[in-house]
C-alpha cells in the first residue's frame, strides 16, 4: 500500500528566506508524486508533479521539487518565500494502475510566513 | 478555477440527519473522485466513479454512498450523521485512460458541520 509522510506539521520562515518542505513516500513501483497547496478556506491547487524524466521538476509560483529514489523523498523548495505563500502544503502519491487511480496524501505541513 | 463545481459550499446539519453533496466534473472528464478532509483523519480517498460505475473504494463508511449519473455529475450521500463526520469534502475529476498519469482537478469543497 502506498503512503506519504510529511514529518513537519508546522514550519515558520521569514519572508524572503528559503524554504524546504519534506516528503517521504512508500510505494512498490515508480510513483507519481505531487505537491498541492491549500490556502485557508480554499480547495487544492496543484503546484507540481513528477512521474518520469528529470528528477528536478519546476512548478507554479516559483516552487520546485526534487525526486530522490534512493531516499524515497520528494522535497519541495522555494528560494525566497513571499507572504502569500502562507498556506498548507500536501504531498501526495498516485499509483495510476488500472482500477487504482486514487491519490494518497500526507498529513500536510502548515507554512507560516513572518515579516 | 479548476472547472469542477461543488454544491453547496457550506452545510450545517444535526446528528442523525442525511445530506447530499453534489459535484459536477470538468467538461469531458469521465472519472469522479471523492475525498474527505478532517482534522483527525487528514485527506483521505473515499470513492471513485468512472462513467457511471464504481471503480475504486477507499475508507468510506457504510453510512455513506455515492453515485454518478448519466450526465456525469456525482452525488455523495451521507446518512445517520455523527459529529465526527464534520469535514471538508472534496470532489475531483480526471480524464481517465487505461494506464498512466491522469491529473485530478479538485473542486472547492463542501464544508459539512454536524451539530
Amino acid at each position: 500500500a502506498q503512503s506519504v509522510t510529511q514529518p513537519d506539521i508546522h514550519i515558520t520562515v521569514s519572508e524572503g528566506a528559503s524554504l524546504e518542505l519534506r516528503c517521504n513516500y512508500s510505494y512498490g513501483a515508480t510513483p507519481y508524486l505531487f505537491w498541492y497547496v491549500q490556502s485557508p478556506g480554499q480547495g487544492l491547487q496543484l503546484l507540481l508533479k513528477y512521474f518520469s524524466g528529470d528528477t528536478l521538476v519546476q512548478g507554479i509560483k516559483g516552487f520546485e521539487a526534487e525526486f530522490k529514489r534512493s531516499q524515497s523523498s520528494f522535497n519541495l523548495r522555494k528560494p525566497s518565500v513571499h507572504w502569500s505563500d502562507a498556506a498548507e502544503y500536501f504531498c501526495a502519491v498516485g499509483a495510476f494502475n488500472f482500477g487504482n487511480e486514487k491519490l494518497t496524501f500526507g498529513t500536510g505541513t502548515r507554512l507560516t510566513i513572518i515579516p | 478555477d479548476s472547472g469542477v463545481t461543488q454544491t453547496p459550499k457550506h452545510l450545517i446539519t444535526a446528528t442523525g440527519q442525511r445530506v447530499t453533496l453534489r459535484c459536477s466534473p470538468r467538461s469531458g472528464d469521465l472519472s469522479v473522485y471523492w475525498y474527505q478532509q478532517s482534522l483527525d483523519q487528514g485527506l483521505q480517498f473515499l470513492i471513485q466513479y468512472y462513467n457511471g460505475e464504481e471503480r475504486a473504494k477507499g475508507n468510506i463508511l457504510e453510512r455513506f454512498s455515492a453515485q454518478q449519473f448519466p450526465d456525469l455529475h456525482s452525488e455523495l450521500n451521507l446518512s445517520s450523521l455523527e459529529l465526527g463526520d464534520s469535514a471538508l469534502y472534496f470532489c475531483a475529476s480526471s480524464v481517465l485512460v487505461l494506464a498512466g498519469y491522469n491529473e485530478q482537478f479538485f473542486g472547492p469543497g463542501t464544508r459539512l458541520t454536524v451539530l
